[in-house]
């Protein structure tokens, strides 16, 4: 079936690492997204690319990185610089002017 | 300036009933769409339904159907026949056309239906 996966699902580490999520898609689609959630919040976009190997910074882009070598995959890197880790965050995929698709998330927490 | 506006944080409807969640939005762009996703405790979001800025009609799917008031700039949810699976989490967003593929979410609507 087609759709977007993100592993893990929760994931744990310490302050100071730098943790990788996931995110696949096989919809073909040309434009992904990461967003962050946080516990009672409405979503807010951490990083987006149209194209691979072409990215924009969302809103909080500050302690995160990404990179797009494949159309199907778009990991994000939470780095040491990210104040304030822990929170779900949520990829999403999307063609031309349709409705996003969205992966189940990855609850990270650091401590 | 928010893009999309959400002033509800949260809504209580009975079984059976139907209820409507709220959403403003803010753009210059005449060409945009509008967007209803449904979060459940599980965390996943789940597509309702869209409006095209150019649509001479409400959206409906289902029990899903979309108020949608242009010269307002309103573009509210409502459903009908409230179920006991609807309690969740309700977002609003919006694509412009002129930002490209950048979606614009509310801070969200969290609707509990109470038997």
């Amino acid at each position: 079936d087609g759709g977007i996966t993100q592993s893990p699902k929760y994931l744990f580490r310490k302050e100071g690492q730098n943790v990788t999520l996931s995110c696949e898609q096989n919809l073909n689609h040309d434009a992904m997204y990461w967003y962050r959630q946080d516990p009672g919040q409405g979503l807010r976009l951490i990083y987006y690319s149209q194209i691979v190997n072409d990215f924009q910074k969302g809103d909080i882009a500050e302690g995160y990185s990404v990179s797009r070598e494949k159309k199907e995959s778009f990991p994000l890197t939470v780095t040491s610089a990210q104040k304030n880790p822990t929170a779900f965050y949520l990829c999403a995929s999307s063609m031309g002017s349709s409705e996003q698709y969205f992966g189940p998330g990855t609850r990270l927490t650091v401590t | 300036a928010q893009k999309i506006t959400q002033t509800q944080p949260g809504m209580f409807v009975q079984e059976k009933e139907a209820v409507t969640l709220d959403c403003t939005y803010d753009t210059s762009d005449p060409s945009y769409g509008l967007f209803w996703y449904k979060q459940p405790s599980s965390g996943e979001m789940i597509f309702l339904i869209y409006q095209g800025s150019y649509d001479q009609q409400n959206a409906t799917e289902g029990r899903y159907s979309l108020n949608f008031q242009k010269a307002r700039k309103s573009a509210n949810l409502v459903i009908s026949a409230s179920q006991l699976g609807d309690s969740a989490m309700y977002f609003c967003a919006m694509r412009e056309a002129f930002t490209g593929n950048q979606f614009y979410f509310g801070t969200g609507t969290s609707l509990t239906v109470i038997p």
